[in-house]
């Protein structure tokens, strides 16, 4: 079936640092990705997505890219901010439309 | 801000009890998704509703069961109660063919049971 692996945090960073948040997924055809943030006590809002190989979602400076040579999907993100600080999934939506998640990367930014 | 509302926002129920938590989805949606949420960890896919009807179904009992409306509102109810079933509770809206395009998430309900 499909699955969604993430790096595991928690992960603390400086203001202005590189943010990277490795996910790697197993699925069978050609599923969609996306990253989703969760703020602490909030439900899931869409950070970013992509539908196909080499598309690359962005959002608020948020990056990643599809690559199916190699199944991955990492958000990467250049200059954090304090109000970064959050719960990221990586998600994958396969044929049967359903949304596999991974099990969450906390990071926190601090001033 | 995404126009997906889940009512309510908190509940508390003891063990054994019946509970129904209700989802509006975003206006042109005509799929709701539910997944439950245990407190550090991913989402799970409980099961999905297109056009009132359920189209798929993950590794959930029974006693997990839903209904999609006219209007495309939804409910869950969950009937006897476990300990374990105390989780983040979230609904998703989508449109197209059982759900094609993005899933946008409501902001959850959030169930205890003691």
């Amino acid at each position: 079936g499909n699955s969604v692996t993430q790096m595991e945090g928690p992960v603390t960073l400086s203001e202005e640092a590189f943010l990277t948040i490795n996910c790697t997924y197993t699925a069978t055809g050609y599923p969609s990705l996306f990253w989703y943030v969760q703020y602490p006590g909030e439900g899931l809002q869409l950070l970013l997505k992509a539908t196909k190989a080499d598309d690359k979602g962005s959002n608020k400076g948020f990056e990643a890219t599809y690559r199916k040579e190699t199944t991955s999907f990492h958000l990467e993100k250049g200059s954090v901010q304090v109000s970064d600080s959050a719960v990221y999934f990586c998600a994958l939506k396969g044929n049967d439309y359903k949304l596999s998640f991974g099990a969450g990367t906390t990071v926190t930014v601090r001033a | 801000e995404t126009g997906v509302t889940q009512s309510p926002t908190h509940l508390i129920k003891t063990r054994g009890q019946q509970v129904t938590l209700r989802c509006s989805s975003q206006s042109g949606h005509n799929t709701v998704s539910w997944y439950q949420q245990a407190l550090g960890q991913g989402p799970q896919f409980i099961f999905q509703y297109y056009r009132e009807e359920e189209n798929g179904r993950g590794n959930f009992p029974p006693r997990f069961s839903g209904l999609q409306f006219p209007n495309y509102s939804s409910e869950l109810n969950v009937n006897a109660l476990e300990l374990d079933d105390s989780a983040l509770y979230l609904c998703a809206s989508s449109s197209g063919d059982r759900g094609r395009e993005t899933q946008y998430f409501g902001p959850g309900t959030r169930l205890l049971v003691l």
